[in-house]
């Protein structure tokens, strides 16, 4: 069963980096699929933040490429996102998302999502 | 960036009903068109991908159609259980785009 799992600070400071880490089960990062993150301010819709494959590929939504790194770590089947000079508008649910193949770029299982809130 | 719009934002309909929602594309997107359900306080859950094809796991209630610039999300028989926000998505082209959400009440 695939699961994906959401870690990082729930509270950070304006300015500073925020780092997320999705840690993955049911299924090998190294499979052909890309590694997503998306996220959600409160009470509003969902944002594709970008996505990451096991060949090193990545793709950043053009709104946040100059702020946003993401990584892959197969020996620990974990994929991460940090995003620099956060301000209150970063502030939502973040969710680390699977698609259900490389070229087949749909959503199809989810995180739990973390809330992370940008204030000082 | 391809724009999704979808319509109505919200609605109210009463078990039972048949419930439609439409989301343009900006563009023509082909049937790279996906569908979520995310209730409240949860995650988002993909219904319908590639336009038409229902996930392994979603009640056959729900439908989807379209290609193109337009397409539909259809709910046959609407239960209490369907009371959520709805989501497009286009898989066309990068960045990956979302529409704004349809919320649906019951009456």
């Amino acid at each position: 069963q695939v699961q994906l799992q959401e870690s990082g600070p729930g509270l950070v400071k304006p300015s500073d980096t925020l780092s997320l880490t999705c840690a993955v089960s049911g299924v090998s990062i190294n499979n052909n699929n890309w590694w997503a993150w998306i996220r959600q301010p409160p009470g509003k819709g969902l944002e594709w933040i970008g996505y990451i494959y096991y060949g090193g590929a990545t793709y950043y939504s053009p709104s946040l490429k100059s702020r946003v790194t993401m990584s892959l770590d197969t020996s620990k089947n974990k994929f991460s996102l940090k995003m620099n000079s956060v301000t209150a508008v970063d502030t939502a649910v973040y969710y680390c998302v699977k698609t259900g193949s490389l070229l087949s770029r749909y959503f199809d299982f989810w995180g739990q999502g973390i809330l992370v809130s940008v204030s000082s | 960036d391809i724009q999704m719009t979808q319509s109505p934002s919200s609605l109210s309909a009463s078990v039972g009903d048949r419930v439609t929602i439409t989301c343009r594309a900006g563009q023509n997107i082909g049937n790279n068109l996906n569908w979520y359900q995310q209730k409240p306080g949860k995650v988002p859950n993909l219904l319908i991908y590639d336009s038409d094809t229902l996930q392994k796991g979603v009640p056959s209630r729900f439908s989807g159609s379209g290609s193109g610039i337009d397409f539909t999300l259809t709910i046959s028989s609407l239960e209490a259980d369907d009371s959520a926000s709805y989501y497009c998505q286009q898989s066309f082209d990068l960045p990956l785009t979302f529409g704004g959400g349809t919320k649906v009440a019951i009456k």
